[in-house]
């Protein structure tokens, strides 16, 4: 079956500019991460979301970005004013429904955003 | 601050012998903790997971994890490598009753023939 999608696979932005990078879980699969990897570590937790809502936005690192997830499936990572800095690769992640983390997370191939 | 560490860079081993790739964590309570692996120019994949019970864990490709919990430790071995199994390697951890994902820096695992 489809795993999780995200678009674009590469992003080249300019210092200053806004981006939107997209992501499309599996189907039925309601919990949805969002992490930011850097090269040479791990995946850094940014947002999750559980159905239409951010149950714990605690990895956000300020308020130019902002998640969105508006009918519980596809979600958007917005980054305003995007810096030099927010250059990584960002990975979105989905499971299964689940009272807790413990469910495994299937990941999608990642975008990997460069600001110029 | 929470957090998980593998000491290891890389670990090199040569094929048919065992394999071990360390982790450690300093997470409260009793945490769920995860194997991941990623392949090149390949997504991370689910290997395996430690929730509650027995403290060895049997996944994916003949990997296992034994969790420690006086150590704080999870870490994942096979008993005999294979040079397919050379990929990047994360442990991850997540609070119990919480979904924030704490992952370590990764451990490039290299099996030579």
């Amino acid at each position: 079956g489809a795993g999780v999608s995200q678009t674009p696979s590469n992003k080249v932005t300019e210092k200053g500019k806004y981006v939107e990078l997209r992501c499309d879980p599996i189907s039925g699969h309601t919990a949805l991460y969002w992490y930011r990897q850097s090269l040479g570590q791990g995946p850094e937790f940014l947002i999750y979301f559980q159905g239409t809502g951010a149950a714990d936005d605690s990895g956000l690192p300020n308020d130019r970005f902002f998640a969105v997830r508006p009918e519980g499936s596809v979600s958007t990572l917005k980054i305003q004013r995007t810096e030099r800095g927010d250059s990584a690769v960002y990975l979105c992640a989905s499971s299964l429904t689940t009272t807790g983390g413990n469910n495994e997370q299937f990941f999608g191939p990642g975008t990997r955003l460069t600001v110029l | 601050a929470q957090s998980v560490a593998q000491p290891e860079d890389q670990v090199n081993v040569a094929e048919g012998n065992p394999l071990t790739v360390k982790c450690t964590y300093s997470v409260s309570g009793n945490p769920y903790l995860f194997w991941y692996v990623q392949y090149p120019n390949r997504g991370l994949q689910f290997l395996l997971k430690y929730i509650t019970g027995d403290n060895l864990v049997k996944g994916s490709y003949g990997f296992e994890a034994e969790f420690n919990k006086s150590q704080t430790s999870f870490h994942l071995k096979k008993p005999s490598a294979l040079v397919s199994d050379s990929a990047l390697y994360f442990c991850a951890a997540v609070n119990t009753g919480g979904f924030k994902t704490i992952f370590g820096a990764g451990t490039r695992l290299f099996v030579k023939a």
